[in-house]
């Protein structure tokens, strides 16, 4: 069955970088779009970017534009999050997202890996 | 950026009844393709989200037939029917006809 596990959370200093991975499983990685949804602590859940299931099409939050890039590797079975600059208002647990049918509909979710930006 | 909103924030059911969220978008959630891209999900404690309803009231896989969903335009609800305990959760609202995607604030299912 599909599995998503999401790595590479910790704690982060202001302003520093940090890259999250999702390593899928389950089903052919290539064939599907995937997201990453973020929830900061005892809030509601944010959407934070798309990519298309070959990597060429991405979307972003307002929020995080021009400093979290989405990539993936499809010889990896690996979706990553690349979070520069980061602010204190990126704490949150953040999921990855494989979509359902179409890259619209997120479909099964990782359990979720948590990034703290303190310093 | 659409902006979904959900009501009530909170809903407290009696086991064995029903319950009904109502999510309102901004703008309407027709897709140039003509899908209406309006999803459910519920997020028990200390859980991941779990996908329950698509594009407006197809149901997820193994989600049981007490969850339906309905609405068109920008106007849409999730009906639980027969609310059991393991219903408590936090529903979700979520737009992804329009980039960005956004979600609804949650409403939290509780019972009384």
């Amino acid at each position: 069955q599909v599995q998503l596990v999401e790595s590479g959370g910790g704690v982060v200093q202001p302003g520093r970088s940090l890259r999250l991975s999702c390593a899928a499983s389950g089903f052919t990685f290539s064939d599907f779009g995937m997201h990453w949804v973020r929830q900061a602590p005892g809030k509601g859940l944010e959407w934070v970017a798309v990519i298309g299931y070959d990597g060429g099409k991405k979307y972003y939050a307002d929020s995080v534009k021009g400093r979290f890039s989405v990539s993936r590797d499809n010889s990896m079975n690996t979706l990553y999050l690349q979070m520069n600059s980061v602010r204190a208002e990126d704490t949150a647990i953040y999921y990855c997202a494989k979509s359902y049918l179409v890259a619209a509909i997120l479909g099964s979710w990782g359990q979720g890996t948590l990034v703290t930006v303190s310093s | 950026d659409v902006v979904m909103t959900q009501t009530p924030l909170s809903s407290p059911v009696t086991l064995g009844q029903s319950a009904s969220i109502s999510c309102r978008s901004s703008q309407s959630l027709v897709h140039s393709d003509g899908n209406t891209f309006l999803s459910w999900f519920q997020q028990r404690p200390g859980q991941p989200p779990r996908l329950l309803i698509y594009k407006i009231s197809n149901r997820f896989s193994g989600v049981p037939d007490r969850f339906s969903g309905s609405g068109a335009g920008t106007d849409f609800t999730l009906k639980i029917s027969r609310v059991e305990a393991e219903d408590v959760a936090v529903y979700y609202c979520m737009q992804a006809t329009h980039f960005p995607h956004t979600f609804g604030q949650g409403t939290k299912l509780e019972i009384k």
